[in-house]
């Protein structure tokens, strides 16, 4: 059962514009974790936020968690075509056990 | 470091043929997982190991048997294969668990005719 749902589950935007991804889940969380897939290869991970924790950064990556809202958000800045990508969340309910979501597919173009 | 290596890339096997997916890290970490990936189903977890010796069942273990019998590498066995396990199929590895960062291999591509 997926624990984490992504939404949209595709996005197409310009280069330079923010793209803006969320993930929603049904139980609570010890942390969340979004990961970045280009086509045909493993996934990258890109961010981990506590459940603890409200807001991270990294780099053009901003990521918020609500959760009493049970809802996660990331945040491209100034997308480029390079960020073309699949990207999912995964969250950590249970010992040992991360559970992703299904995924928002990218899309930048030049 | 090469990280998480599988091999092979890409497998098409005849239902009820067996093969076993190779899984190696060289960043000496405890823990390893195998996922499958389908379509609109994102990763789902068929199992896990926190340690050479110690294995446990994921969301999706039917059909799939694994060993640890050393850090570096998480075999993954298919004993009889079905064509409901075409998926591509992907390792992780992990310093401090599944609950932290997790380091992907690049895939194999399993089609089971």
């Amino acid at each position: 059962s997926q624990q984490g749902e992504e939404d949209p589950q595709a996005l197409s935007i310009q280069e330079g514009e923010n793209a803006t991804m969320n993930c929603s889940y049904k139980t609570s969380i010890n942390n969340l974790q979004w990961y970045r897939q280009n086509s045909g290869r493993g996934l990258v991970h890109l961010i981990l936020i506590r459940s603890n924790e409200r807001e991270k950064h990294s780099g053009r990556l901003r990521v918020t968690l609500d959760t009493s809202k049970k809802s996660s958000s990331l945040l491209i800045t100034a997308s480029r075509a390079a960020d073309t990508a699949s990207y999912f969340c995964a969250t950590v309910t249970g010992f040992q056990k991360l559970v992703f979501g299904t995924g928002t597919r990218l899309l930048v173009s030049p | 470091n090469a990280g998480v290596t599988q091999t092979p890339k890409f497998q098409v096997l005849k239902t009820g043929q067996s093969m076993t997916l190779q899984c190696a890290q060289d960043m000496n970490h405890e823990y390893m997982s195998w996922y499958r990936q389908d379509p609109g189903m994102g990763l789902r977890l068929i199992h896990y190991s926190v340690g050479a010796g110690i294995t446990d069942q994921g969301e999706v273990p039917n059909g799939y048997n694994v060993s640890r019998s050393t850090t570096e590498d998480f075999p993954l066995r298919l004993l009889s294969a079905a064509p409901s396990q075409t998926s591509v199929y992907f390792c992780a590895s992990s310093s401090s668990g599944g609950t932290e960062t997790q380091y992907f291999g690049p895939g194999t591509r399993l089609l089971v005719l």
